[in-house]
């Protein structure tokens, strides 16, 4: 069955610290990969997305995503956390013939000052 | 630009009655999608619609769950009768076009006690 893993359910880092959360999709086809982020009190919103080409993605406040097609992963990135990026992440694939959005299960993310 | 509007924010219901939730999209978006997230967990997909045309339903419970998307533009989502197991926030989105960015709105959390 086509899904989408995320690997940590809940990180905890200290501000400044380097965050890396990842994500495993089990799609054969080719996907469009959207890592979108929940804001405490907010909706959804897109971080960042991958179509085609350049397989490094750079989104909105400094985060990053590399897709690596051979091990169906798109991983999010950021080099130095803030305790504004306190938030729940979610990585989400649909399949170019499909068009079907999955998500993945979340991560909350909790940067300490 | 407006964002994706939901109503209502909030609702609690006894469980065995009817609940109906109602979104308006981003004016131009032909897709629109009803989302299900129980707390702790990424939302499912319940209901993926393109113009007025389902796209996708195969989680949707058909029992007791219906949408409609009248002239392709707004849509309702209903549960007609509610379980415990319902209660968790519905999430609508709407896009452009299939594979493209979703748009989310806050959502409406329903608790059926």
């Amino acid at each position: 069955a086509q899904s989408v893993s995320q690997h940590n359910h809940h990180v905890i880092l200290s501000e400044a610290a380097s965050l890396e959360l990842g994500c495993n999709y089990s799609y054969g086809g080719t996907v469009n990969l959207f890592w979108y982020v929940q804001y405490p009190g907010q909706h959804l919103q897109l971080l960042l997305k991958y179509f085609s080409g350049d397989p490094l993605v750079k989104g909105i406040k400094g985060f990053e995503a590399e897709f690596i097609k051979s091990k169906f992963s798109f991983n999010l990135r950021k080099p130095s956390v803030q305790w504004s990026d306190t938030a729940e992440y979610f990585c989400a694939v649909n399949l170019i013939n499909g068009y079907k959005l999955s998500f993945g299960a979340g991560t909350t993310e909790t940067v300490r000052a | 630009e407006a964002g994706v509007a939901q109503s209502p924010r909030y609702k609690i219901i006894e469980k065995r009655q009817s609940v109906a939730f109602w979104c308006n999209p981003i004016s131009g978006h032909a897709t629109l999608y009803w989302y299900q997230q129980i707390l702790g967990q990424g939302p499912k997909l319940l209901i993926q619609f393109q113009n007025n045309g389902v796209v996708d339903d195969s989680q949707l419970p058909k029992d007791r769950f219906s949408a409609e998307r009248l002239k392709g533009v707004d849509s309702t989502l209903k549960i007609q009768p509610a379980k415990l197991e319902d209660s968790a926030v519905y999430l609508c989105a709407s896009s452009f076009a299939q594979g493209t960015e979703a748009f989310f709105g806050q959502g409406t959390r329903l608790t059926v006690v």
